[in-house]
Formats: structure tokens, sequence, C-alpha cells
């Protein structure tokens, strides 16, 4: 199956500055890449996704870098807030099967 | 609204004593997902269904299994819990499959506690 890296598995930045988490996944059948927040005691919530046919996506804050070359996509969240504290994870989805496989996922802090 | 609704929220049973989760849906979605996440883990994907076809992850225990009576409801069960199966059991729900993978939406887990 799937198998999806995430690194660093710890981040911790100021307030106002940038935070970046970075996947890769090993099969190239992979064409969809979500990202969750969680925060502790609660469910996933997307935050953002990109598609095979897509190489960045942006949404406020939020950014999504995907290289399918080199199998590997990046979550950038520009001038952090400490309410964007939380664990992130990655995951890719294939085309075939409907499976979802996680990352490990990152805790960022954002230091006030 | 409650999209994907989960019961109950916390469950507790006994070492080998069988429990059963439920998990809805008012999305009217064709797949749906069950995960354990344990503390401090990714989600792991245990099985799903695409309509009515299961479809069981590799290393899934064979203590874990998963009934799917129509679109809307989705029941995992686990027949002899061990101490290990302590987790957050969250159910998530998709449209449609094929070419297209689609956002997941997620319950609010259930935690079970195994004493």
């Amino acid at each position: 199956g799937e198998n999806v890296e995430q690194h660093p598995s710890t981040l911790s930045v100021q307030e106002g500055d940038s935070a970046v988490i970075k996947c890769t996944y090993s099969d190239s059948a992979s064409n969809y890449f979500p990202w969750y927040k969680q925060e502790l005691g609660k469910r996933p919530q997307l935050i953002i996704d990109i598609r095979s046919n897509v190489g960045e996506k942006k949404d406020q804050r939020i950014a999504v870098t995907l290289n399918k070359t080199a199998k590997h996509f990046s979550l950038h969240i520009t001038e952090t807030q400490p309410e964007d504290s939380a664990v992130y994870f990655c995951a890719a989805s294939m085309i075939a099967g409907n499976q979802f496989y996680f990352g490990t996922g990152t805790s960022l802090t954002v230091i006030p | 609204d409650a999209m994907v609704i989960q019961n109950p929220r916390y469950q507790v049973t006994q070492f080998g004593k069988p429990v059963t989760l439920s998990c809805s849906q008012t999305l009217n979605h064709n797949v749906m997902y069950w995960y354990q996440q344990k503390s401090s883990q990714a989600p792991k994907l245990l099985f799903h269904y695409y309509d009515k076809d299961f479809n069981n992850e590799a290393d899934t225990p064979d203590n874990f299994q998963s009934r799917r009576p129509n679109t809307s409801f989705c029941f995992l069960d686990i027949r002899s819990p061990g101490l290990g199966d302590a987790a957050m059991y969250l159910c998530a729900t998709s449209r449609e499959g094929g070419h297209h993978s689609y956002e997941q939406y997620f319950g609010p887990g259930t935690r079970l506690t195994v004493t």
C-alpha cells in the first residue's frame, strides 16, 4: 500500500512567522492530497487539499504545493497565529480503492 | 447540522467483552471508513465500504469486523477487545470513488476504554 512520511514531527514558531510541513508519498497512483488540522480531542478537519493535476493551491494564509515527479507535497502557513497550534496530518489517496493514508502528524506550536 | 454522527462518544468495555460502535451520516455519501487513532498517532485505516463492497486493510486484525446495513449506517464490531484496542475510533465518509477522490468528512469519534 501507500506509504506517507511527514516531517517534522514537532514544530515551534513565533507568532507571525511562517510554518512549513513536508510530506512524501510512495505510490505514483495517488492523486488527491488533503491536509487536516486536529485539535486535542477533536476530529480531523480538512483545511486544504490538492489534486494531482495542480501544482499549487492557496487559501488565505494556507497554501499547498505538490511535486508529482518527486512525490512530495508541502503545507505552508504564513503569518501564524496561536490558534494555528494543533496537530497537522497530510494524507494521500489513490485513484482506485478509495483508501486514504495518513502521515504521522506534525505538532505545531505557535508561540505568542 | 451534524453530518457524520458517532455513538456513543465514550465507551467503556471489559477485556474480552464484545462492543459495537455506531456511525451514521446525513450526506448520502457512498463511501464510509473506519479509522483507529491512538494517542499522538495518525489515524489508521481499518476498512472502508464503497456502497456495499467491503474493503479490509491487510493489517486489520480479525478481531475487528464491520457492517453496513444501508447507506446511512455503518457499525464497527470488536469481538474480543484487548487492552491494546483502547483508542479513538473515527468514522468518515466521502463521495464517490472511481477515478477521483473527494474530501473526507469525519465524525467526532468514539473513545474506547478497555478495562
